[in-house]
């Protein structure tokens, strides 16, 4: 067992750019959740799946953000016409079914957009 | 809604002396609450949980931290410090949707 994996680690991209970040949760962890941590500040939902269902949503900053989870697996966390307030750490986490209180989080993707 | 928050943005102890982190929380109804450590470059690290029974509870690296309903609190506490704990310390409340909502975190430094 790795933990929860995060690629990529940096991303730097300019303004208007579309970004995709990848989240690969514990394996046979059920549960995938998407944070946004800006600094100094502790981390927000955005996102939660439950298998490849996305059970909340709401919390997501704006439409031009989207998640998937196509296969139950892995997941994608994309942003569209990327803004400076966009910059952050975004942050993945997984829990099991007997350990679904408990959620291990990944090291997160630091989004810079220029 | 549920809210947590931590009223100490930074403390700075020295090494060997005790240390206590506050933690205050809002929520309607039984809260599982969680302390993670978070240090520079590194993701989340859990290091305790409450669900239900006894108020205090014992996680990793020698922490504790002690549930008290009356004040809507769950303080972490660490008897003697070492330069290593020094990092962001967050408190988190979990809502019936498995969402965790974090409070803004305590930055620890440790003077040698």
């Amino acid at each position: 067992d790795t933990g929860v994996s995060q690629d990529p680690r940096h991303k730097i991209t300019k303004r208007g750019q579309n970004v995709t970040f990848r989240c690969d949760p514990i394996s046979e962890h059920n549960r995938l959740y998407w944070y946004r941590q800006t600094l100094g500040q502790g981390p927000e939902f955005l996102t939660y799946f439950q298998n490849e269902a996305q059970l909340e949503k709401s919390r997501l900053l704006s439409d031009r953000f989207s998640a998937e989870r196509p296969k139950g697996s892995f997941s994608t966390l994309e942003i569209q016409r990327t803004e400076q307030g966009d910059s952050a750490m975004y942050l993945c986490a997984s829990s099991g079914e007997d350990t679904s209180y408990e959620q291990y989080f990944g090291p997160g993707t630091r989004l810079t957009v220029t | 809604a549920q809210s947590v928050t931590q009223p100490d943005i930074h403390i700075t102890v020295s090494e060997g002396a005790s240390l206590e982190l506050r933690c205050n929380y809002s929520y309607g109804a039984t809260p599982y609450l969680f302390w993670y450590v978070q240090s520079p470059g590194q993701g989340l690290q859990l290091l305790l949980k409450y669900f239900s029974g006894d108020t205090l509870v014992q996680g990793i690296k020698g922490f504790e931290a002690e549930f008290k309903r009356s004040q809507s609190s769950f303080n972490l506490r660490k008897p003697s410090v070492h330069w290593s704990d020094a990092a962001e310390y967050f408190c988190a409340i979990r809502d019936a949707g498995n969402m965790l909502t974090f409070g803004g975190g305590t930055r620890l430094m440790v003077k040698p």
